[in-house]
């Protein structure tokens, strides 16, 4: 079955911009998470979503947001961007939904990436 | 707020040489969750621990969670070229709206 697909994979803006990100999920999986990863950081927790509802947020600033749609696509924007959003941003699909406790929900699979170089 | 401690953040092996990686956590874990990244590449996951004192091994990996499941370990024997890469392992506590919380990743490095 098709993997977690993100695009674009790799896009270049300049500060002040905005940038739309979009993840489509695994079949079947209906809550979506995002991530940044900086260069040689950890990952950083933007936000999940589960039936087009936010249930999670990271310490991210509000230029940073996020949407899900009801076929469980998502799309997370940045507005005004900075040097420093420069980073990897992935997007990762579970079966997770709230109350659920089945062991394998909340595995991650995670899609390859959008890389955004902020000049 | 619950946090997961990964130490160490690098380690430098011989090819040959064994590996280990560990995470901690002051509270106490529903499971926690091991994943791999490639250089290049993104997190793939590896395996699940989910009871107390559970060890599992997937070929030269042995994953172990503590009896107190406040502690987990990776280890690695006899590391081969196709191991590098950073190893992160991820949490997820019960009151925590089951949001994982991710240790900061240990990066195995192959000296030539």
């Amino acid at each position: 079955k098709a993997g977690v697909t993100q695009t674009p994979r790799y896009l270049i803006k300049t500060r002040g911009q905005q940038v739309t990100l979009s993840c489509s999920p695994i079949s079947g999986h209906r809550s979506v998470s995002w991530y940044q990863q900086t260069p040689g950081q950890g990952l950083q927790f933007l936000f999940e979503y589960f039936s087009e509802t936010q249930r999670n947020k990271g310490n991210f600033p509000g230029r940073f947001s996020g949407r899900q749609f009801s076929n469980s696509r998502s799309e997370m924007n940045v507005s005004t961007l900075e040097l420093g959003d420069s980073a990897l941003y992935l997007c990762a699909s579970s079966f997770r939904s709230p109350g659920l406790k089945t062991s394998g929900a909340n595995v991650l699979t995670f899609g390859a990436g959008s890389r955004l170089t902020v000049l | 707020g619950q946090q997961v401690m990964q130490i160490p953040q690098y380690q430098h092996v011989q090819e040959g040489e064994d590996f280990t990686t560990y995470c901690n956590s002051s509270t106490t874990l529903s499971n926690i969750q091991w994943y791999k990244q490639r250089p290049g590449g993104h997190p793939v996951f590896l395996i699940q621990l989910v009871k107390s004192g559970e060890v599992k091994k997937q070929k030269r990996l042995t994953f172990q969670f503590g009896e107190a499941k406040k502690n987990s370990s990776l280890h690695i024997t006899a590391t081969q070229t196709t191991d590098v890469g950073t190893y992160f392992c991820a949490g997820l506590f019960s009151d925590s709206n089951y949001q994982l919380i991710w240790g900061a990743g240990t990066k195995l490095i192959i000296k030539p």
